[in-house]
């Protein structure tokens, strides 16, 4: 079946650093792929997306690219702040339109001063 | 424009009780999907309601049930809890079932289950 699978956490880094948190993904299909944060006591906020292969998707200094050949993701920044701490999650939409998200376990992310 | 929220935001149940978890969506979205959120773990969808009918289920139970209503607010409804059920219950809403769009969910702060 679909899966998402993520780099084990946690991830620490000081301020500043590069980042890079690895997802894979097994799908049939053509899925989106997405990228969400969790910051402590919040819920789940949509980060980036793509849709397609070759896509790259962007924000708040985040990036990833859509790998189709690689079946990847991996979320990059190139530069992080502590205020980056936070738990991230791979994820993909099954084909379809029922809104349902299948997601990898969650990569914690510590970024010190 | 408001965003999803839930109550309550914790509670505590014993095994074989039954709990209503409750959400109300995010102005203008008329979907509502489920997720249930293990400790350490990723959520799992559960089911998702569009137009006050199931329009998708993952693999859960049947004491798992739901409803939602006209106004597109939702309920999750648990019978019979057990241990295993203990985990934060996430619900997110989004504006149509169909469509790129529906997979843009906006998610709740969660209501955390704990059973005795």
């Amino acid at each position: 079946g679909d899966s998402v699978t993520q780099m084990e956490g946690p991830v620490t880094l000081s301020e500043e650093a590069f980042l890079t948190i690895n997802c894979t993904y097994t799908a049939t299909g053509y899925p989106s792929l997405f990228w969400y944060v969790q910051y402590p006591g919040e819920g789940l906020q949509l980060l980036l997306k793509a849709t397609k292969a070759d896509d790259k998707g962007s924000n708040k200094g985040f990036e990833a690219t859509y790998r189709k050949e690689t079946t990847s993701f991996h979320l990059e920044k190139g530069s992080v702040q502590v205020s980056d701490s936070a738990v991230y999650f791979c994820a993909l939409s099954v084909s379809g339109n029922t809104g349902k998200l299948i997601f990898g376990q969650g990569t914690t992310l510590q970024v010190k001063p | 424009e408001t965003g999803v929220t839930q109550s309550p935001t914790h509670l505590i149940k014993t095994r074989g009780q039954q709990v209503t978890l409750r959400c109300s969506s995010q102005s203008g979205h008329n979907t509502v999907s489920w997720y249930q959120q293990a400790l350490g773990q990723g959520p799992q969808f559960i089911f998702q309601y569009y137009r006050e009918e199931e329009n998708g289920r993952g693999n859960f139970p049947p004491r798992f049930s739901g409803l939602q209503f006209p106004n597109y607010s939702s309920e999750l409804n648990v019978n019979a809890l057990e241990l295993d059920d203990s985990a934060l219950y996430l619900c997110a809403s989004s504006l149509a079932a169909g469509g790129l769009g529906a997979n843009v969910l906006t998610f709740g702060a969660g209501s955390r289950l704990t059973v005795l």
